[in-house]
């Protein structure tokens, strides 16, 4: 059950797009659908922003998105707000009824 | 409304055991399971298993595995996590997440977390 691979750290200015990566195995993000991405802001717990690689909950902005290819899943926002402004980690099922987190991502709008 | 309700912070001595406990109310205790994750100072978040409350089957990350039980209990809608042989490492916030009810691994209701200091 190794970590899933995200950057330490993306950025990007106000109105723009940014994009953050979640690399894993053909054991978790390659073979299942099952891909969240959560927002933390500091000192709170994470929030759910997409689930089953690009599904939105209820009440998320469509600025963000999800996608994936092979055995990478992506999360992109656009029109980054300051708001924005977060950790960002993501998920996935890895077989027998386990879960895999990625290191986290430090999301900065200049 | 949803609410997933934690036990308050803890200082534990290296080698003691701690038990965490998440009062699950405004939904059906026993319809959705629950994750265990806790996230280290300056860390990622770490998954460390799930409980059904139903039957009370569980499932643990094989890091922690012989060291964490995750138990429930049906008439306080309470499910608990025990850790035991504490380490520094163990140092960490511990977040109760509410399964999502398609059992997709997938969490959509948070505790706001309990601290566990290991320390001597």
């Amino acid at each position: 059950q190794s970590a899933l691979t995200q950057p330490a750290s993306v950025s990007g200015s106000p109105g723009q797009s940014i994009t953050i990566s979640c690399t894993g195995a053909s054991s978790d993000v390659g073979s299942y659908n099952v891909v969240s991405w959560y927002q933390q802001h500091p000192g709170k717990a994470p929030k759910l922003m997409i689930y089953e690689v690009s599904k939105r909950p209820s009440g998320v902005s469509n600025r963000f998105s999800g996608s994936k290819s092979g055995n990478t899943a992506s999360l992109t926002i656009s029109g980054l707000q300051a708001e924005d402004e977060a950790d960002y980690h993501c998920s996935s099922y890895a077989g027998s009824s386990t879960l895999v987190f990625g290191g986290g991502t430090k999301l900065t709008v200049l | 409304q949803v609410q997933l309700v934690q036990s308050g912070a803890e200082v534990k001595r290296p080698g003691a055991s701690v038990k965490v406990s998440c009062k699950a109310s405004g939904y059906s205790f026993t319809s959705y399971s629950m994750h265990w994750v806790r996230q280290a100072p300056g860390h990622g978040l770490e998954w460390m298993g799930i409980i059904n409350p139903r039957g009370g089957t569980t499932s643990y990350a094989q890091k922690i595995q012989g060291r964490v039980t995750m138990t429930r209990d049906t008439s306080t809608s309470t499910v608990y996590m025990e850790l035991s042989s504490l380490r520094s490492e163990d140092t960490a916030v511990y977040y109760c997440a509410r399964d999502h009810p398609s059992g997709n691994y997938y969490m959509d209701v948070w505790g706001k977390g309990t601290t566990v200091t290991v320390s001597s």
